[in-house]
Order: structure tokens, then C-alpha cells, then sequence
């Protein structure tokens, strides 16, 4: 079976530092992706770790451990706009599918 | 086009009634993907192709569901005596290669089955 996990929902100030979890249980791994998704928009890529280890992008890094099936998305030096949500997603090496998790919604308070 | 265009980008219908989505990817992207998503929760896989071959269609929830995409480019989504169930946004996705695989999705079609 397949299953990913997120909290459901976050909240964080302006200017803070907050992580985001994601475990997950899939049939086959062929990398991770972390998706942001404002409120009536469609999702928008992030970040994708295939190997062990940090990703850094700018304010948004992202970690893999594939023997602990677990992920994090850390957001630097949040802002307003990074109010959304986050979509953790595996592409399994089944199928080339990609499973998504049910999403972190996000809110950055002033 | 420029990016994945979805139409159209809402459609109300009645219960009992067929409806067709289409989706026209990124001009290339070889893989193309249809989800459906409800308010408040993730994406629901639904079927992929490759070229015009569907690779896995096993999100598929019951065969009032059908999609096709016969020049390996655009695709439809139909769908077959709605139910009100059904009602969701439909995104679809294109991809280019395997290596990184990121997805670049549509604005999605809003369904709603009264």
C-alpha cells in the first residue's frame, strides 16, 4: 500500500524558521518532491530529493532520510505570502506515479 | 503553450450527466497526469499516460471514468452518469523527462455535480 503523512495544519510568525514534516510508505521510491499550493491556484514545484540528506533552495530546504521513509521542508525567514499549503509527494518507481499527502496548510501570522 | 491549459475551467452539470475535461500540456512533456483534488486535502491520482499510452490507471475509482489521449497531446477526462460525489477540482500535470520529474499543473476544472 501507499500512505503519506503531513500535519494538517501549522501556524508561524513573520520572520520565524518552521519545518514541516512528511513520513511516508510507498510501493517503490524514486524521489520526494515538496509542491507549495496557494489557496485556489494549482501546485507549484519546490523542492525534490532523491538521495540522503540537505536540499537548500534560497529561504526553502528540504531533507530525505529514505531508510526512516521521512522528509522535512524547513522555511527560512517566513513571509506573509508563504501562507499555503504544502504538498508532500513520492514518485514511485512502479509506475513513475506520483502519490501526493493530504497536505500542511500554513499560516503566517504578522 | 506556454504552460498546462485546463478547460474548461468550470463546469456545473447535473447528476446523471457525461461530462469531458481537457487537458493541453507543455508542448514535449511526453508524461501527462490527471488528479482530482477536494477542498482541504492532497491530490488524488487518478491515471497517467506516457505518450499516448496509459501507464497506470489505477486511480481510476470505478469505470464511469475514462481519459484518453490518442496523439500522445491533449487528453480528456470523461466521466459517465456524474454523481454528485464526483464534484471536485481536476487537476492535470505534464512532465518533460524521468531525471527530475517535476510536474507543471494546470489552473484545474472545477466540477460540480448538483
Amino acid at each position: 500500500g501507499q500512505n503519506i503523512d503531513q500535519p494538517t495544519e501549522m501556524t508561524a510568525t513573520e520572520g520565524a524558521i518552521v519545518q514541516i514534516n512528511c513520513t511516508y510508505q510507498t510501493s517503490g521510491f524514486n524521489g520526494l518532491f515538496w509542491y507549495q499550493q496557494h489557496a485556489g491556484e494549482a501546485p507549484t514545484f519546490l523542492s525534490y530529493n532523491v538521495l540522503d540528506g540537505l536540499e537548500e533552495k534560497g529561504r526553502f530546504s528540504s531533507f530525505l532520510s529514505r531508510s526512516k521513509g521521512y522528509s522535512y521542508l524547513l522555511l527560512k525567514e517566513l513571509q506573509m505570502k508563504d501562507s499555503a499549503s504544502y504538498l508532500c509527494a513520492v514518485m514511485n518507481n512502479y509506475g513513475q506515479n506520483f502519490v501526493f499527502g493530504p497536505g500542511t496548510r500554513l499560516s503566517v501570522l504578522p | 503553450g506556454a504552460g498546462v491549459s485546463q478547460t474548461p475551467s468550470n463546469k456545473v452539470t447535473e447528476k446523471g450527466k457525461y461530462v469531458e475535461l481537457r487537458c493541453d500540456p507543455i508542448s514535449g512533456h511526453t508524461a501527462l497526469y490527471w488528479y482530482r483534488q477536494s477542498l482541504g486535502q492532497g491530490p488524488e491520482f487518478l491515471i497517467y499516460f506516457q505518450g499516448t499510452g496509459a501507464a497506470d490507471d489505477s486511480g481510476l475509482p470505478n469505470d464511469r471514468f475514462f481519459a484518453v489521449r490518442p496523439e500522445g497531446s491533449v487528453s480528456t477526462l470523461k466521466i459517465q452518469r456524474t454523481e454528485r460525489g464526483d464534484s471536485a477540482v481536476y487537476l492535470c500535470a505534464s512532465s518533460l523527462t524521468r531525471s527530475n520529474g517535476e510536474l507543471f499543473f494546470g489552473e484545474g476544472s472545477r466540477l460540480t455535480v448538483l
